[in-house]
């Protein structure tokens, strides 16, 4: 198993541009979860997903968008990229609630300049 | 809405010696809590909950429900420890996780 998969691992875009972030995972997990971590601020929610076709906001959810089209699936969007958004993105996954742990993909370096 | 405070941003202790990560919650109902360690560039990987109260590498952690803390520790001190520890708290649902802003442990030799 791959367990969680993000792509890109790197990615620079300019102020205004548009991208999708891609997370996967193959172990058939119905909960999903994409977070931002900041030096100094640890990791913060952004959306989540409790399974095919839903999806929920969390903490921080302005400026971003996301789909959950196929179970293993979570897509992050950027409509308009602002420097703000600069961060590591970490995509996690897991089984089911009360003991379940999240697995977490190895994240996505976005530079916005 | 639930906290998780982790109040030491960096943590230097020499190798060998015994190492505490402070870690306190603020929450009204039962959490899980857990830490996870993040290795330069790596990702995330959890390294205790406390529903298991297991020992990880030698770190053992216990929940007080009174003084609402989970601290991290352990005896002896390794260099290979050296790392990010985030300390987290799921409050049940779907939702994720809370995290605290994390401790930089650092093991000099």
């Amino acid at each position: 198993n791959a367990g969680v998969t993000q792509t890109p691992k790197f990615r620079v875009l300019k102020t205004g541009q548009s991208m999708t972030l891609l997370c996967a995972q193959d172990m058939n997990h119905e909960y999903m979860y994409w977070y931002r971590q900041d030096p100094g601020m640890g990791l913060r929610l952004i959306h989540y997903s409790v399974g095919e076709g839903t999806t929920a906001k969390g903490e921080v959810p302005d400026g971003y968008n996301v789909s959950r089209l196929k179970k293993q699936n979570f897509l992050l969007g950027l409509e308009s990229a602002a420097p703000s958004q600069t961060s590591v993105y970490f995509c996690a996954s897991r089984r089911g609630l009360a003991g379940h742990e999240q697995y977490f993909g190895p994240g996505t370096r976005l530079t916005v300049t | 809405a639930q906290r998780v405070t982790q109040p030491e941003k960096l943590l230097s202790v020499f190798k060998g010696a015994p190492v505490e990560l402070k870690c306190n919650y603020s929450y009204s109902g039962s959490p899980e809590l857990f830490w996870y360690v993040q290795y330069s560039r790596q990702r995330l990987q959890l390294l205790l909950r406390h529903i298991s109260r297991e020992s990880i590498k030698g770190f053992t952690a216990d929940l007080n429900k009174g003084e609402t803390s989970f601290h991290l520790k352990k005896p002896f001190a390794q260099e290979e420890d050296s790392a990010m520890y985030y300390c987290a708290l799921l409050i049940g649902g779907a939702d994720g996780l809370t995290f605290g802003k994390g401790t930089h442990l650092i093991i000099q030799p």
